[in-house]
């Protein structure tokens, strides 16, 4: 799987828009970008996904560039909760030995 | 629903001691995955069951771990005579194990410390 590599920390004020970038520039043709996030004292939990189109649900959106060898994920609306840290992932999504690899993250500080 | 759940949450053990550490995961998940998380590092890769396969043992870091999984349920996490060096928190997961993405669901951890 490509190695990616990420800020170690950023902050935001509450209510604003977080962006927290990711760099793969060694990312495959088959490999999906993959973004969990880490709460204090819990499991990761799924954030989004995507190949190489933009992505966008109700928790995030993901902004993959074209040559694919960065993306960003985007919390539009930063609240308390969200800090965490966030784990950035490229590996080839299938069923067989889906195992991930996560490196240091980001920690994101939500600040009031 | 229940999600992936884990006991015991804390784990305090002497150096020597083995430890068997349990995982339930969400009912009808196929795939089962065992990750360690030092204090302050990203996620380890351990071990990977799908179903009746041959578990994918290639992340255990030495011969004191083992895991088994009977059928598509629980799964125990075994480390023999321990070293402080094990201390960290262990995580679970599990997904429906289905060709394509499978998102994976995480249970909360057991926190080992090895004195």
């Amino acid at each position: 799987d490509a190695k990616t590599t990420q800020p170690t920390s950023m902050d935001c004020a509450e209510g604003r828009a977080a962006n927290l970038p990711c760099n793969h520039s060694t990312i495959s043709g088959n490999e999906y970008v993959y973004w969990y996030r880490q709460i204090h004292s819990q499991g990761p939990q799924y954030i989004i996904h995507g190949l190489k189109n933009n992505e966008t649900n109700e928790m995030a959106s993901l902004i993959i560039t074209e040559d694919r060898k960065s993306s960003t994920l985007i919390l539009p609306h930063a609240t308390l909760r969200d800090t965490a840290v966030y784990y950035c992932i490229v590996r080839v999504s299938t069923g067989a030995n889906s195992k991930l690899t996560f490196g240091k993250g980001i920690t994101l500080s939500v600040r009031p | 629903g229940a999600g992936v759940s884990q006991s015991p949450s804390n784990k305090v053990t002497e150096k020597g001691k083995d430890v068997e550490l349990r995982c339930d995961p969400i009912s009808g998940h196929t795939a089962l995955y065992w990750y360690r998380q030092r204090l302050g590092q990203g996620l380890e890769f351990l071990i990977y069951f799908q179903g009746n396969s041959a578990p994918d043992k290639s992340g255990l870091p030495s011969d004191r771990f083992s895991a088994e999984r009977t059928g598509e349920s629980v799964s125990t996490l075994t480390i023999q005579r321990t070293q402080q060096e094990d201390s960290a928190v262990y995580l679970c997961a599990s997904s429906l194990g289905g060709a394509g993405w499978d998102e994976q669901y995480f249970g909360p951890g057991t926190r080992l410390t090895v004195t």
